[in-house]
Formats: structure tokens, sequence, C-alpha cells
């Protein structure tokens, strides 16, 4: 059974600082990672989709790294800013078997404060 | 091209009763995943529907129970509602089933509220 782990729970920052959030996975035979922003109450915004042969995914200020091998990821996200303050979440898509093809395990997400 | 939408964006029911949520595909999207997220958690997988079949199923009781219309759209039901399945549900959508390559495209949620 997958599990997904998000270090760290909580994080908080004052703006400007780079910073990194971490996420693992138990089973590395994963389809693809994906990395989620979600504001309070709302639903889930994708910011990065890294298939699993690729090594990383950049979008602007974001920049996602995978090794499958070691079951990690990392969400790298340079100059914070206040506006950046959200939950973040990781998500894997198994290999197994079956018919849950869509099928993705999430973690219990990491909540970044940026502060001014 | 009109994204993930859902209905209704809140909802305050009591237990023992019967609800019904509705989501709307992204255009072009033939699949829909529904996912259960309590307050404080990562979303949890409920069921997929591919075609209007339903494609695979996470760990929830039969009371959890959906459908997928020829226009895509969807719908889940929960029977016999218990104060636990107070919680935001999630509807996403994707191109197809394939394993590689699909992203899944997230609506804003419905907040459920079991008194």
């Amino acid at each position: 059974k997958q599990e997904v782990t998000q270090i760290p729970a909580a994080l908080s920052v004052p703006e400007g600082e780079n910073l990194v959030l971490n996420c693992s996975f138990t089973d590395s035979a994963i389809y693809n990672l994906q990395w989620f922003r979600q504001d309070p109450g709302k639903g889930l915004t994708s910011l990065l989709l890294i298939q699993s042969s690729q090594r990383e995914q950049t979008s602007g200020r974001l920049n996602a790294s995978l090794d499958k091998s070691s079951g990690r990821s990392t969400l790298y996200i340079a100059a914070s800013q206040p506006g950046d303050s959200a939950t973040y979440l990781c998500a894997v898509k198994n290999v197994a078997g079956g018919t849950s093809y869509g099928k993705l395990t999430f973690g219990q997400g990491t909540i970044l404060t940026v502060h001014p | 091209e009109t994204g993930v939408t859902q209905s209704p964006t809140h909802l305050i029911k009591t237990r023992g009763q019967q609800v019904t949520l509705r989501c709307s595909s992204q255009s072009g999207h033939n699949t829909v995943s529904w996912y259960q997220q309590a307050l404080g958690q990562g979303p949890q997988f409920i069921f997929q529907y591919y075609r209007e079949e339903e494609n695979g199923r996470g760990n929830f009781p039969p009371r959890f129970s959906g459908l997928q219309f020829p226009n895509y759209s969807s719908e889940l039901n929960v029977n016999a509602l218990e104060l636990d399945d107070s919680a935001l549900y999630l509807c996403a959508s994707s191109p197809g089933v394939s394993r590689v390559v699909y992203e899944q495209y997230f609506g804003p949620g419905t907040r459920l509220t079991v008194t």
C-alpha cells in the first residue's frame, strides 16, 4: 500500500527566503508525481507534474525534483512571497494493477506561511 | 475552455440523510475521480468513472456511490450520512485513463457538514 509523507507539517518563513518542502513515498513504482497548492477551504491547483522518467520540472519560481529510486521529491520555492502562503500537497500515481489508473495518493500537506 | 465545476458549494445535512453532489468535467475530459478531504488531511480517493462505468474504487463503503452521464458529468451519492462524512469533496477530471500521461484537474470542491 502506497504511503506518502510530507515534512515539515508546517513552515513559517520571512518574505524573500528560499525554501524546500519534502515528500517521500513508500512504493517507488509510480507513474508520476504532482505537487498541488490549496488555499483554505478551496480546491487544488496543480503546480508541477513530474513523470516517472523525469528528474525535475520548473515553473517560474518553483522547481520540483524526483528521485524515484529513493522515494523522494522536493519542491523548491525561490524568493518566497506572502502570496505563496497556502497548503502544499504532493500526490503520486501508482503503477498498481487493476483499474485504478487515475488514483492519486496524497500526503497530508505542508502548511506554508510567508510573513512580510 | 471551462474548468471543472462542482455544485453545491456548501451543504448542511443531518445524520441519516442522503446527499447528491455534482461535478462537470473539463471540456474534452472523459474521466472523473472523486476524493474526500477531511479537515487537516490529504484527499482520499473514493472512486473513478470512465465512459460511464466505475473504473476503480478506494476504501469507502457501498453507501458511497456514483454515476457518470453521457456528457461525462458525474454525481456522488452518499446514503445514511454519518458525522464522519463531514469533509470537502473534490472532483477531478482528466482526458483519459492512461496511467502515464494524464494530469488531473480539480474542481473547487463541495463542503459537506453533517450534524
